[in-house]
Parts: C-alpha cells; sequence; structure tokens
C-alpha cells in the first residue's frame, strides 16, 4: 500500500547542534504537511508545503518538498530544549484525499 | 488549546466492558477524523466523518464503532476490547476532508485494556 517512510526514528543531539528528519513516498504527494508532538501531547500543525522544490523557513526550521514531490525534509539549526519532541510528516495523497503519516522522529537533546 | 475537546483523558476498562469516549470541536469545521497511535507505529486513521457521513473506514474491528450525531461531535463506542488496543486515541477536525487542510488534534484519550 501506499507509504511514507521517515528517518530516522531517533536523534540524540547536544543543545546547539542541527538535527534532520526525512520523508520519502512511494508515490507522487499532492502535498506534505509537518506536525509537532511534545512529550504527553498531541500533534500540532507546524507547516504545510505545496509546490515542487518548494523551500519555507519558521525561524530555525527549514522545510523543504522535493522537486518529484515525493520527498521532503526539515531541518531544525542550533537544537534549543523547547524542539524536544517528535516530529511527523503527513502526506496527502491526490487519489483519494487521504493523508498518510511517517513514523515520527524523536528529537532527543543530550544532557 | 486547540478548539477540539476529547474525554475522558485517560480510561481503563476491562475486556467485556462498554465504553465510549467523546470529541467536540469548536472551531466549524466539517471533517473530523480518528486516529490509533500506538508506540513506534505511525498514526492509523481509523474513520473519517465529512458533513456528518462517514467517509472512509480503513479497515477498523467491529469492536470499535464511531457515531457522528452533528459536525461537532464525534463518539468512538468501544466494546469487548483486546489488550492490544491500549493506545492513545486522537480526534481531529479539519475545515474539510483532503487538499490543504491542516488537521486541528485534541489532546488525546490514553486507553489501557485490561
Amino acid at each position: 500500500g501506499q507509504q511514507v517512510m521517515q528517518i530516522p526514528q531517533y536523534q540524540h543531539v547536544q543543545e546547539g547542534e542541527d538535527f534532520t528528519t526525512y520523508c520519502n513516498s512511494s508515490t507522487t504527494l499532492s502535498n506534505i504537511q509537518w506536525y509537532k508532538q511534545r512529550p504527553g501531547g498531541h500533534p500540532v500543525f507546524l507547516i504545510q508545503l505545496v509546490k515542487s522544490g518548494e523551500v519555507k523557513k519558521q525561524k530555525r526550521l527549514t522545510f523543504q518538498f522535493g522537486e518529484a514531490k515525493k520527498n521532503s525534509s526539515l531541518h531544525i539549526t542550533a537544537t534549543q530544549t523547547t524542539d524536544v519532541g517528535t516530529y511527523f510528516c503527513a502526506g496527502l495523497m491526490d487519489s483519494n484525499y487521504q493523508l498518510i503519516w511517517g513514523a515520527g522522529t524523536k528529537l532527543i537533546i543530550k544532557p | 488549546e486547540t478548539g477540539v475537546t476529547q474525554t475522558p483523558r485517560h480510561l481503563v476498562m476491562g475486556m467485556t466492558n462498554k465504553k465510549s469516549l467523546k470529541c467536540e470541536q469548536h472551531l466549524g469545521h466539517n471533517a473530523m477524523y480518528w486516529y490509533k497511535q500506538s508506540a513506534k507505529k505511525p498514526l492509523e486513521l481509523m474513520f473519517v466523518y465529512s458533513l456528518e457521513e462517514r467517509v472512509e473506514n480503513n479497515s477498523v474491528p467491529s469492536r470499535f464503532s464511531p457515531e457522528c450525531p452533528n459536525s461537532s461531535h464525534l463518539f468512538l463506542h468501544l466494546h469487548t476490547l483486546q489488550p492490544e488496543d491500549s493506545a492513545l486515541y486522537l480526534c481531529a477536525s479539519s475545515q474539510q476532508r483532503g487538499l490543504g487542510t491542516e488537521a486541528f488534534f485534541g489532546q488525546g484519550t490514553r486507553l489501557t485494556v485490561v
């Protein structure tokens, strides 16, 4: 079936280091959304990318959508403790308007 | 506060019990969703309602039964659950089903089946 693969599953970083998570779809996506879920919380929408090759920034966060609209990435520069949580991508399939979720990447800040 | 409220926040139930999860959205959205979130697995879409009509049922066992009496309320009725059904159940809503609309999630119900 249709899948969105997200890697890595976990990433441990020192505060101040960068963080990146990647999503890859087996099929072309209409758009891709990114969500953040804090520990013990619920997913919160961050951004949506629609156009091929699109790049969007939110302060230290940079989101990219691939030229083929099959992959996407989220990069955080100089992580802070407030960035801790799990980041999910969710791709919208053209065919059935269904959001297909990645398994998430958990960002852990080393003490 | 996301405008989507779920109750209860925590629920422990036996395998022979019947219980219901409730979701209410105050955003004027037309689509509502039930998701199951288990550890180390992607979010699993269970049911989708658009304008109070069920539009998707992703092979969910019949022991889960959704109900959408109006566009603001969504229920998930639980009956004869199994321990593997223990998970976080998330309700979400969006302006419409499909293209371009972000999902707003409730805080979830943490369900434990004993």
